[in-house]
């Protein structure tokens, strides 16, 4: 299976804060790449697919980069409604894999 | 807009078997693949498998196979995903998940099992 690990796995930042999560794969998954944002009791939200590709409807502020084995999210400045869960995700290969998510607290 | 509604919260006794459903709607049910990742509480997430919503094909996480079974009935848009022989460590929200880079998710399924 591939391993996706992220890091942080928590950070504090504040309001107009420019925030990177790195997310790394065990072995080499391309773009296919997806980054999702969760807020305590809710459904995950998608933001990214293939890497780079904005879901439609998510702010321009989110941005993704990355391919091959190193991913960045980046959020360009932190805005309340921002403070929530990152996970990032692989679909190259089945399983299907998760990283352990990076939580983004209001420093 | 694509929506996937899932039905309600279940409790079940160690042993039971539950079965979930997810209601497509906003999109070409046939057109996709439907996921089924789980999350436990305070964890993080773990895919369970897929389902070709057009052939009824399946592929199935290998820690459920011979547990899970995922259906699906094109008629009503509807996929179901169902585990048996239930434990306390299957505790978990139930999420079906479809689109490019698993862009719609549903809203969850919480199950709790029970003594």
């Amino acid at each position: 299976d591939i391993q996706m690990t992220q890091s942080p796995s928590s950070l504090s930042a504040s309001v107009g804060d420019r925030v990177t999560i790195t997310c790394r794969a065990s072995q080499g998954i391309s773009n296919y790449l997806a980054w999702f944002q969760q807020k305590p009791g809710k459904a995950p939200k998608s933001l990214i697919y293939a890497a780079s590709s904005l879901q439609s409807g998510v702010p321009s502020k989110f941005s993704g980069s990355g391919s091959g084995t190193d991913f960045t999210l980046t959020i360009s400045s932190l805005q309340p409604e921002d403070f929530a869960t990152y996970y990032c995700q692989q679909y190259n290969r089945y399983p299907l894999t998760f990283g352990g998510g990076t939580k983004v607290e209001i420093k | 807009q694509v929506q996937l509604v899932q039905s309600g919260a279940e409790v079940k006794k160690p042993g039971a078997s539950v079965k979930v459903s997810c209601k497509a709607s906003g999109y070409t049910f046939t057109g996709y693949y439907m996921h089924w990742v789980r999350q436990a509480p305070g964890q993080g997430f773990e895919w369970m498998g897929w389902i070709n919503a057009n052939s009824g094909g399946t592929d199935y996480a290998q820690k459920f196979q011979g547990r899970v079974t995922m259906t699906r009935d094109t008629s009503i848009s509807t996929a179901y995903m169902e585990l048996s022989r239930l434990r306390s460590e299957d505790t978990a929200v139930y999420y079906c998940v479809t689109g490019n880079g698993s862009g719609y998710w549903g809203q969850g399924t919480l199950v709790t099992v029970s003594s």
